[in-house]
């Protein structure tokens, strides 16, 4: 069984600039989360997606869109990057357990710079 | 909406300590809580959760926490830590988003440091 990947790992980019960041579920996992870690600070909730639908969203402005495959692989889409994007994006990928809530398990996160 | 607070920024314990991280959550209804760690550069890993049922829940790595309502606290323990525990501890409470989203609340961390 394999765990949550993601792509890249590291990412430099200039402010204006569009980002699309991937990820790959864990294997029978068909919802993912997406999160914004910046330095020194514990993780934010960006959005969920679940059986390609958006099903929750946390305080992040519309510039931040997402997409979830068939395969239930998923993309992070920031536009107009701004200094303060600069942050570990961490997905986690969480699966039908029937024990009404089910534990996300993260990948190694990308690292994104904003210059 | 939920919170959690983790008071302490960083601790420092010998090798051979037991450890205690404190961890205090504000949520309305009966909460799922969780830990994980964070080694430098890596994702999270998770080390327990607790969903209902006994109050002490044991982990992975030797790492158990003990649920108590009362005092709104999910604090992680360990009896003698490892050299490799050095890493960023988060406690995080399991909530319903807008939408049908659950989404999970992270404290700021704790950074522990061990010393030989």
């Amino acid at each position: 069984e394999t765990g949550v990947t993601q792509s890249p790992t590291h990412l430099i980019k200039t402010r204006g600039q569009q980002v699309t960041l991937r990820c790959s579920s864990q294997s029978g996992h068909n919802t993912v989360s997406w999160y914004q870690q910046a330095l020194g600070q514990g993780p934010q909730f960006i959005f969920q997606y679940y059986r390609e639908e958006e099903n929750g969203r946390g305080n992040f402005p519309p510039r931040f869109s997402g997409l979830q495959f068939p395969n239930y692989s998923s993309e992070l889409n920031v536009n107009a990057l701004e200094l303060d994007d600069s942050a570990l994006y961490l997905c986690a990928s969480s699966g039908p357990t029937g024990t009404g809530w089910e534990t996300q398990y993260f990948g190694p996160g990308t690292r994104l710079l904003v210059l | 909406a939920q919170s959690v607070t983790q008071p302490d920024i960083h601790i420092t314990v010998s090798e051979g300590a037991s450890l205690e991280l404190r961890c205090n959550y504000s949520y309305g209804a009966t909460p799922y809580l969780f830990w994980y760690v964070q080694s430098p550069g890596q994702g999270l890993q998770l080390l327990l959760k607790y969903f209902s049922g006994d109050t002490l829940v044991q982990g992975i790595k030797g790492f158990e926490a003990e649920f108590k309502r009362s005092q709104s606290s999910f604090n992680l323990r360990k009896p003698s830590v490892h050299w490799s525990d050095a890493a960023e501890y988060f406690c995080a409470v399991g909530a319903d988003s807008s939408g049908s989203a659950r989404q999970l609340t992270f404290g700021s961390g704790t950074q522990l440091t061990v010393l030989p």
